[in-house]
């Protein structure tokens, strides 16, 4: 089954941009979904497909990809930001099964 | 509004079985694929299984598979996880979620229950 590599914590200045990036080798097949879990929350999803925002996910938030790396970016952090984020992808056997990686804790300072 | 509802987690001894249940409201479930994802105490999200909306398609993670079977009933608006032969490292909470888009199997989950708590412990 395929795996999917995050940076454990990563932080930020308020105001400023940050990059999260997941490494796999099913991302070359398929696009990152990513999500945001803040403490004793149940997790939100935030960016899926190409670069798409649910309903109600502020446009701060944006996704990317390029070869076996998708990325999620926040332009202008806010403290509210500050989460754990996964990255999830399909296997790239395309059989019905997903991964989730390991997470990044995102502080905002 | 899109609500689902986790229930039957509890404490359970090694060895033993479990039947996890999810109800699902403001949406028109038949329509759409569900998942189960769970999360072991201060660790990070682990997919589990998920299943079409017709049940034609069913999936399951290596560390469960031959051990629990995901099902729905979409008369009762209902997804179900049974659990047997449960272990120490099956310990979670247990999300119930949506996928996103209907009649699509992508694995984008959206929105998640608030979960029930399985711990194995004897």
């Amino acid at each position: 089954s395929s795996e999917l590599t995050q940076d454990p914590a990563v932080s930020v200045a308020l105001g400023q941009t940050v990059r999260i990036t997941c490494q796999g080798d099913s991302l070359r097949s398929y696009y990152a979904s990513w999500y945001q879990q803040k403490p004793g929350q149940a997790p939100v999803l935030v960016i899926y497909g190409k670069n798409n925002r649910p309903s109600g996910i502020p446009d701060r938030f944006s996704g990317s990809s390029s070869g076996n790396t998708a990325s999620l970016t926040i332009t202008g952090a806010q403290a509210e930001d500050e989460a754990d984020y996964y990255c999830n992808s399909r296997d790239s056997s395309g059989n019905p099964y997903w991964v989730f990686g390991g997470g990044t804790k995102l502080t905002v300072l | 509004e899109v609500q689902l509802v986790e229930s039957g987690g509890g404490l359970v001894q090694p060895g033993r079985s479990l039947r996890l249940s999810c109800a699902a409201s403001g949406f028109t479930f038949d329509d759409y694929a569900m998942h189960w994802v769970r999360q072991a105490p201060g660790k990070g999200l682990e997919w589990v299984s998920g299943i079409s909306w017709n049940s034609g398609s069913i999936g399951y993670a290596d560390s469960v598979k031959g051990r629990f079977t995901i099902s729905r009933d979409n008369a009762k608006n209902s997804l179900y996880l049974q659990m047997n032969s449960l272990r120490a490292e099956d310990t979670a909470l247990y999300y119930c979620a949506k996928e996103l888009r209907f009649l699509e199997w992508l694995g984008w989950f959206d929105p998640w229950g608030q979960g029930t708590l399985v711990t194995v412990s004897s």
